[in-house]
């Protein structure tokens, strides 16, 4: 069964860092670009990152240029997030998501982790 | 940055009625744009891509059309399994954005 698992986030203060994982098995891992996204406590869905299925290409969202970084392991079947300097409005559940565009970059997002929770507060 | 604006932002529907959720684009998106489903407390999930494409699995009664700037998402009979946050995402350029979402309740 394929699926994506988050590990990683906690209750962290502002100005620190944290490392998320995602773990994927079930499926060809190394032909899939791969996105994190977001979602504030009762807010709306927002995209973050993604990296392409050979880890050549990142993009970033503004809102965190600079101060995450996106990388996956094709040996690991693994994707990271990097996230330096946290602040408060950091605060969120972190998706990791596969997308459908083998050997592309962006198209839908087709298979999504549980999420995990990073709360950043003083 | 293209924005993305859902009406609705909620919408209460009794069982069996035909619901409708607009999306649109404030730059042409072509057919670059997809809908996702979230149930309270999960993942988003996948229901629609390139506009009108059902993803494999997803029941016959959800569809999706429009192209450019305006787009259309249809429940043709609602079930009760359908409460829901929607949310329509264009991948035209990045970056990829969502809309605010729309969420539907049961009547």
């Amino acid at each position: 069964q394929a699926q994506l698992v988050e590990s990683g986030g906690g209750v962290i203060q502002p100005g620190t860092s944290l490392r998320l994982s995602c773990a994927a098995s079930g499926f060809t891992f190394s032909i899939y670009p791969l996105h994190w996204v977001r979602q504030a406590p009762g807010k709306g869905l927002q995209w973050v990152a993604v990296i392409s299925f050979d880890g050549t290409n990142k993009y970033y969202a503004d809102s965190v240029k600079g101060r995450f970084t996106i990388s996956r392991d094709n040996s690991m079947n693994t994707l990271y997030l990097q996230m330096d300097s946290l602040r408060i409005e950091d605060t969120a559940v972190y998706y990791c998501a596969r997308d459908r565009a083998m050997f592309g970059l962006v198209n839908a997002l087709d298979m999504w982790g549980q999420g995990t929770v990073v709360t950043v507060s003083s | 940055d293209i924005q993305m604006t859902q009406s609705p932002s909620s919408l209460s529907a009794s069982i069996g009625d035909r619901v409708t959720i607009t999306c649109q684009a404030s730059q042409d998106t072509s057919n670059y744009l997809n809908w996702y489903q979230q149930k309270s407390g999960k993942a988003p999930k996948l229901l629609i891509y390139d506009a009108s494409t059902l993803e494999t699995g997803v029941p016959s009664r959800f569809s999706g059309s429009g192209s450019g700037t305006h787009f259309t998402f249809t429940i043709s009979s609602l079930q009760p399994e359908d409460i829901a946050t929607y949310y329509c995402q264009h991948y035209a350029s990045l970056p990829i954005t969502f809309g605010q979402g729309t969420r539907l309740e049961i009547k």
